[in-house]
């Protein structure tokens, strides 16, 4: 089967750190670009970070750059965020999914985990 | 406020057809693929359409998606109570390097 599988979620407050971690299972994690996306209590969904294959190209949106740090570990097919600064805006839940490779760019993410609820809060 | 703008509700009778429309603009939708998902609160978000048209695996017929130039459209026919659910779009922008969502559309059974 295959799998995504996020932990490591938890309440902060403001200003500190929390680490994410998403574990792959059931196909070469290697292969893949790899994401985080986040839905915000009554929002909607927004793109976080990706890496590539090799972790040569990292790519953030502004809100979290400086912030966030994705990385990846393929001997253990898992995939992390380092969040640190977080702000009450950080509270979400975040999601990993897996990007399909389309024609001259990946085009979609065909297969995401069940999320991580990260609560940032005095 | 959402590169990507989608319709916010959308309602329809079991049976009948309902359409999302996703706009954009050359950055994105004009120039890379578009894909739709369905979220259910509490689960996760389900792949439904990719490359503007194609269906994901499983995915019943009833659910297509097409493109021209900045727009995007997802269609659903023979709705059923199982289709109540937030539909979001999404694309590639070239010229920031992000990932783009639409702010999402809810699609409600009557």
């Amino acid at each position: 089967d295959v799998k995504l599988v996020e932990s490591g979620g938890d309440f902060v407050q403001p200003g500190g750190s929390l680490r994410l971690s998403c574990a792959a299972s059931g196909f070469m994690f290697r292969d893949y670009w790899m994401t985080w996306v986040r839905q915000a209590p009554g929002k909607g969904l927004e793109w976080v970070a990706n890496i590539n294959q090799d972790g040569s190209e990292i790519y953030y949106v502004d809100s979290v750059k400086g912030r966030f740090s994705i990385s990846r570990d393929d001997t253990r097919s898992s995939l992390y965020l380092h969040m640190s600064s977080l702000r009450a805006e950080d509270t979400a839940v975040y999601y990993c999914a897996r990007e399909r490779a389309g024609g001259h760019t990946n085009d979609a993410f065909d297969i995401w985990g069940q999320g991580t609820m990260v609560t940032v809060s005095s | 406020q959402s590169v990507l703008t989608q319709t916010r509700s959308r309602s329809g009778t079991p049976g009948q057809k309902v359409s999302i429309l996703c706009s954009g603009s050359s950055s994105h939708i004009g120039r890379n693929p578009v894909s739709w998902y369905q979220y259910l609160p509490g689960t996760a978000p389900k792949l439904l359409i990719y490359g503007n048209d194609q269906r994901s695996s499983g995915v019943p017929d009833r659910f297509s998606g097409s493109k021209s130039g900045t727009f995007a459209s997802l269609a659903i026919s023979g709705l059923q109570s199982d289709d109540e659910a937030v539909y979001y779009c999404a694309a590639w922008h070239d010229s920031l390097n992000i990932w783009v969502f639409g702010g999402g559309t809810q699609v409600t059974v009557l």
